[in-house]
């Protein structure tokens, strides 16, 4: 199995700012992925983060608006930039190893 | 129309009830999960299931592939059981997840 850590848990940020969320496995894995959660909404995926490459961005996302980062096998960050209200949401990292999906506590994030 | 659908979408029961949530899913999978969502935010894979059944606990849950559905039942429910449960389907070259929309579960004591 694998344990993912996040940081941070929750922040509050200011219309405009970046803040760039963190994702630890305490295994090496394969696959890494970023999914948002917008309030009362299912769990939407952002992006596959892979690593030594571009991540690869599902429709909607763009890479100027969430650049992530993969170095190796177990880290990987999310940044949310110039951020507004309506990215306000859960962003939750998740892992897979073998058919096993593995997901990290969530960041909560609130944009004011 | 969604690819993976849950029924139903609330559901309020009291402590002790027996509990099930049914999951539908129109695209071809070889396996489904069962995440477990609390109120913080953070998710639990509760199951990963290709076949049969599987049990942890008070947890059971049931695939059947070839009508592609699965339920997840609780037995002996407890108010700490309450949360959103999502099923979810790997689907194709990476195995991306396709999630339901969740079934927001209340119990009561």
């Amino acid at each position: 199995s694998a344990v993912i850590s996040q940081k941070p848990s929750r922040d509050i940020c200011q219309r405009g700012t970046s803040l760039t969320i963190q994702c630890q496995v305490d295994s090496q894995v394969t696959m890494m992925f970023w999914y948002r959660q917008q309030p009362g909404q299912s769990l939407t995926l952002i992006a596959t983060a892979n690593q030594g490459s571009e991540a690869t961005y599902e429709s909607g996302f763009v890479i100027d608006k969430f650049p992530i980062s993969r170095p190796n096998l177990t880290f990987s960050t999310l940044t949310v930039s110039n951020m507004s209200p309506e990215d306000s949401s859960i962003y939750l990292c998740s892992a897979q190893q073998g058919y096993e999906q593995y997901f990290g506590p969530g960041t909560r994030l609130t944009v004011t | 129309k969604n690819e993976v659908e849950q029924s139903p979408q609330n559901l309020t029961a009291q402590e002790g009830e027996f509990i099930t949530i049914n999951c539908s899913y129109s695209v071809g999978i070889s396996a489904l999960h069962w995440l477990q969502q609390h109120p913080g935010g953070g998710i639990v894979s509760l199951f990963m299931l290709s076949s049969g059944k599987k049990k942890h606990g008070r947890l059971i849950a049931t695939i059947n592939i070839q009508e592609k559905h699965s339920s997840l039942h609780i037995t002996a429910s407890h108010p700490r059981d309450s949360a959103v449960y999502i099923c979810a389907a790997p689907w194709g070259a990476t195995n991306k997840l396709i999630f339901g929309t969740g079934t927001l579960l209340a119990v009561q004591p």
